[in-house]
């Protein structure tokens, strides 16, 4: 059985940091999910990783599929940024998306 | 493009009724999943629908049951509520351009439905 677990559950930080929200499963997967959560309920789904690095804007997701190990980064916080992270990792394969397993989430609270 | 819609957004039911949920997904997409939020399990898949068909489902009881229409909107219903079935019910919708879901594939979220079982 596949768990992901998050830590930190919860970070405060100040603007301008540079944060870091790590995420690790415990079985094989097809592909990481990192998404995000605002107060109110909506999800943006910010990455899918199956492999190496990615780069949107300050933020940065990164995988190592040996160590079963993904972190998220986030460069020059700002305040805008405060919201939940949840990582979910995916099995599947073709004819299925296979079932999203999520992480309990990181709650980030940027102060300005 | 509009984004995934569900309906209704807020929804107050008591124990032992029933309820439907409807998400109509992003115009082209034609897989629909449906996951539950609550404070104490976090999110949970419940469902995944492709082309009409349940290609995946997780692990809840029969109470909860799904379907998908021709026209790609999916509908999920709960029988016989009970006070845990509370929650921020989620779909989401995804393209696939090889035609055949794949783990590969960006999931766009709507905003949810919330349900509160009295």
């Amino acid at each position: 059985k596949n768990e992901v677990e998050q830590s930190p559950q919860n970070l405060t930080a100040q603007e301008g940091e540079f944060i870091t929200i790590n995420c690790s499963y415990s079985v094989g997967i097809s592909a990481l999910h990192w998404l995000q959560q605002h107060p109110g309920g909506g999800i943006v789904s910010l990455f899918m990783l199956s492999s190496g690095k990615k780069k949107h804007g300050r933020l940065i997701a990164t995988i190592n599929i040996q160590e079963k190990h993904s972190s998220l980064h986030i460069t020059a916080s700002h305040p805008r940024d405060s919201a939940v992270y949840i990582c979910a990792s995916r099995g599947g394969y073709g004819g299925s998306q296979g079932n999203l397993i999520f992480g309990k989430g990181t709650k980030l609270s940027v102060k300005p | 493009k509009a984004g995934v819609t569900q309906t209704p957004r807020y929804l107050i039911k008591t124990r032992g009724q029933q309820v439907t949920l409807s998400c109509s997904p992003i115009s082209g997409h034609r897989s629909v999943s449906w996951y539950q939020q609550t404070p104490g399990q976090g999110l949970q898949f419940l469902f995944e629908y492709f082309s009409e068909t349940q290609r995946n489902k997780g692990n809840f009881p029969g109470r909860f049951s799904g379907r998908q229409f021709s026209n790609s909107r999916s509908e999920m219903n709960v029988s016989t509520l009970e006070l845990g079935d509370s929650a921020l019910y989620l779909c989401a919708s995804s393209w696939m351009p090889s035609g055949v879901p794949t783990p590969y594939n960006e999931q766009f979220f709507g905003p949810g439905t919330r349900l509160t079982v009295l």
